[in-house]
């Protein structure tokens, strides 16, 4: 079982937006600003899309913004393209220098 | 640009060691904190845990009586030693860097390229 709950799967359409959410405990998500952010395609190293809840690595587009409300952080990705087709996972801080990972969402570009 | 670089052997018998060694190449492994976290086929991620340069260390406290992480500065590599394997431990193992500077951070990049070990008779 996950430390973080996130939705199975997720889907949209070219150009729409859509929002994963990543779900913790008042122990981790709740209780820290350090929520991070990965993409990983099939046979993939993962890839750091957000840092620190919403915060861009430099070379990520700024489609994709990351927010967090009380125990729930969430991935947005704007203007939806084809190579967005992939798996992401949220991680949060769990304290005592820990971390715990979300069980990924598959997004899938229809 | 640093790269980590995974290695050791694809297959381990139920019962005995996992050994994985991480190699930095491209800059130093000193001063940043690094980690271990595996992928069963299929699954999630799952941090096994972290070490600094100095040698201190910390683990997932669901693996942690099982996990032994070391650094050989010498080498600029870091190492993982999983005790007691069993199926269950078969998974993608990838080493990652905590952050892109000198000091704790928390998330995890760069990451390498993983490595399959399989845990099988």
């Amino acid at each position: 079982q996950s430390a973080l709950t996130q939705p199975r799967s997720v889907s949209g359409s070219p150009g729409q937006s859509v929002t994963i959410s990543c779900t913790g405990t008042s122990s981790d998500v709740g209780a820290y600003n350090y929520v991070s952010w990965y993409q990983q395609h099939p046979g993939k190293a993962p890839k750091l899309m957000i840092y620190d809840v919403s915060k861009r690595p430099s070379g990520v587009p700024d489609r994709f913004s990351g927010s967090k409300s009380g125990n729930t952080a969430s991935l947005t990705i704007s203007g939806l393209q084809a190579d967005d087709e992939a798996d992401y996972y949220c991680c949060s801080y769990a304290g005592s220098y820990t971390f715990g990972f979300g069980g990924g969402s598959k997004l899938t570009v229809l | 640009q640093v790269q980590l670089q995974e290695s050791g052997p694809g297959l381990v018998k139920p019962s005995e060691t996992l050994s994985l060694t991480c190699t930095v190449a491209g800059g130093s492994i000193s001063s940043y904190y690094w980690s271990w976290i595996r992928q069963p086929p299929g699954k999630g991620l799952e941090w096994i845990g972290y070490i600094y340069y100095t040698g201190t260390t910390n683990s997932n406290p669901s693996l942690k009586s099982r996990v032994t992480i070391s650094v050989d500065t010498s080498k600029n590599q870091f190492s993982l030693k999983l005790s007691s394997v069993t199926a269950a431990d078969t998974a993608v193992y990838f080493c990652a860097r905590h952050g892109p500077h000198v000091g704790w951070y928390n998330w995890f990049d760069p990451w390498g390229r993983g490595t399959l070990v399989t845990v099988s008779s």
